[in-house]
């Protein structure tokens, strides 16, 4: 089974500043890795698919990067709604497995 | 509208059987391959278990295998999972889930989901 862990668990920030989450997987995952938000009380929402490919209607300011074992979901510029947690989905071998989760939280 | 709707969790002693349902709508169901993903109270999601769109091919985590089993009836635009030998670490909202489709294929990722059905398992 792939573990993935990501970092930190908890990030502090305001509005406007800049969030850098990571994902690290226990071995390659390829490109094959998703990111996703999740607020409180809803379903995860998927925000970015193999590694850097913004889902259907994600804002811009959402964006991934990595390959292999480290990758990286970077929100540019945090509005409002964007705090919330977030979780990184690995597919290249079952079982699928998802990340701990990192929540971004108000400062 | 697009959706998807699960039913059937509830309260449930230790060593019992549920079934859920995820019934589908706005969508050709049987062109997605669908799973079920699991958040215990408090914690991270878990995937619990996928089949294809035909039903045929299925897939489970090592801690539902032989005690859960996903099925699928495309003619009702619905997919199940019937829960067996349940214990308190079962305990979660379940969600389904259709996989990501795009103009150039398919992906296990998860892109529709439902509002999830709690299902708590306790004497």
């Amino acid at each position: 089974e792939i573990v993935l862990t990501q970092s930190p668990a908890t990030l502090s920030l305001s509005p406007g500043e800049g969030a850098t989450l990571s994902c690290r997987a226990s071995r390659s995952v390829s490109s094959y890795l998703a990111w996703y938000q999740q607020k409180p009380g809803q379903a995860p929402r998927l925000l970015i698919y193999d590694a850097s490919n913004r889902a259907t209607g994600i804002p811009a300011r959402f964006s991934g990067s990595g390959s292999g074992t480290d990758f990286t979901l970077t929100i540019s510029s945090l509005e409002p709604e964007d705090f919330a947690v977030y979780f990184c989905q690995q597919r290249i071998t079952w079982p699928l497995t998802f990340g701990g989760g990192t929540k971004v939280e108000i400062k | 509208e697009v959706q998807l709707l699960e039913s059937g969790g509830g309260f449930i002693q230790p060593g019992g059987s549920l079934r859920l349902s995820c019934a589908a709508s706005g969508f050709t169901f049987s062109n997605y391959a669908m799973t079920w993903v699991r958040q215990a109270p408090g914690k991270g999601l878990e995937w619990v278990s996928a089949t294809g769109g035909s039903g045929f091919s299925t897939y489970y985590a090592d801690s539902v295998k032989g005690r859960f089993t996903i099925s699928r009836d495309n003619s009702k635009n619905t997919l199940y999972l019937q829960m067996s030998s349940l214990r308190a670490d079962d305990t979660a909202v379940y969600y389904c889930a259709t996989t990501l489709t795009t103009r150039i294929g398919w992906y296990w990722y998860f892109d529709l989901w439902g509002r999830g059905t709690l299902v708590t398992v306790s004497s």
